[in-house]
């Protein structure tokens, strides 16, 4: 059972816009920043967003971030077939004194 | 460029220990914390702790307390993750993860670089 809530599902067709939600309390998104990591068959995680929206080089604008309350969202527009991957939120919990994930979403281009 | 280059694979039997190193280049290492998170087969992302840049001060997920131990060797950049006590439960893959702060002092819980990873199988 993970600490932050994700669906574990998701899906769009090419060029669409699509929104992953990621929920949690007080003690995590309430009160620190989120990112976001996408994960490709096989492969290592890789930073999407960080600070809630912040993009590092090299990551498309078509990727966005938000928070809101104890609920944050990573947006895509836009959307092609290599987008297809797990996306995984993640924060800082104070209550736990650590890093804390969602269960991650996996998202589909039909 | 900055590199995480991970030691490989281990098979390892229930109750033994396992270290696992993360060699860091292309940074100043002594300038980030240093995390490392697991992946059990088909399942999600798990913090396993953090060690900061000297290697004096390490934080642990309450699910690894007493088992996980963190070190770094900054003369040669390199992390190092024991676990000990291993059981089935701990096959995953392990992956060490760079703090993207940049800071002596602070760690921002991001990750802005990660290493290839490292499986380790129990299995007796």
């Amino acid at each position: 059972q993970s600490v932050l809530t994700q669906p574990p599902s998701a899906s769009g067709t090419p060029g669409q816009r699509v929104a992953l939600s990621c929920s949690g309390r007080n003690s995590n998104i309430g009160r620190n920043y989120v990112c976001w990591y996408q994960q490709l068959p096989g492969a290592a995680p890789k930073l999407l967003i960080y600070k809630n929206d912040q993009r590092p080089s090299g990551v498309p604008d078509r990727f966005s971030g938000s928070r809101s309350g104890t609920s944050a969202s990573l947006a895509i527009s836009g959307l092609r077939s290599d987008d297809e991957a797990y996306y995984y939120c993640a924060t800082y919990d104070d209550s736990l004194y650590g890093a804390v994930f969602g269960g991650g979403t996996k998202l589909t281009v039909l | 460029q900055v590199q995480l280059v991970q030691s490989g694979a281990e098979l390892k039997k229930p109750g033994a220990s396992v270290t696992v190193s993360c060699k860091a280049s292309g940074y100043t290492f002594t300038s980030h914390y240093m995390h490392w998170v697991r992946q059990a087969p088909g399942r999600g992302l798990e913090w396993v702790g953090v060690i900061n840049p000297s290697g004096g001060t390490r934080s642990y997920g309450q699910q690894f307390q007493g088992r996980v131990t963190l070190t770094r060797d900054t003369s040669t950049s390199t992390d190092y993750m024991e676990m000990s006590s291993l059981t089935s439960e701990d096959t995953a893959v392990y992956y060490c993860a760079r703090d993207g702060r940049g800071s002596s002092d602070f760690a921002d819980y991001y990750f802005d670089y990660w290493g290839q990873g490292s499986l380790v199988t129990v299995s007796s």
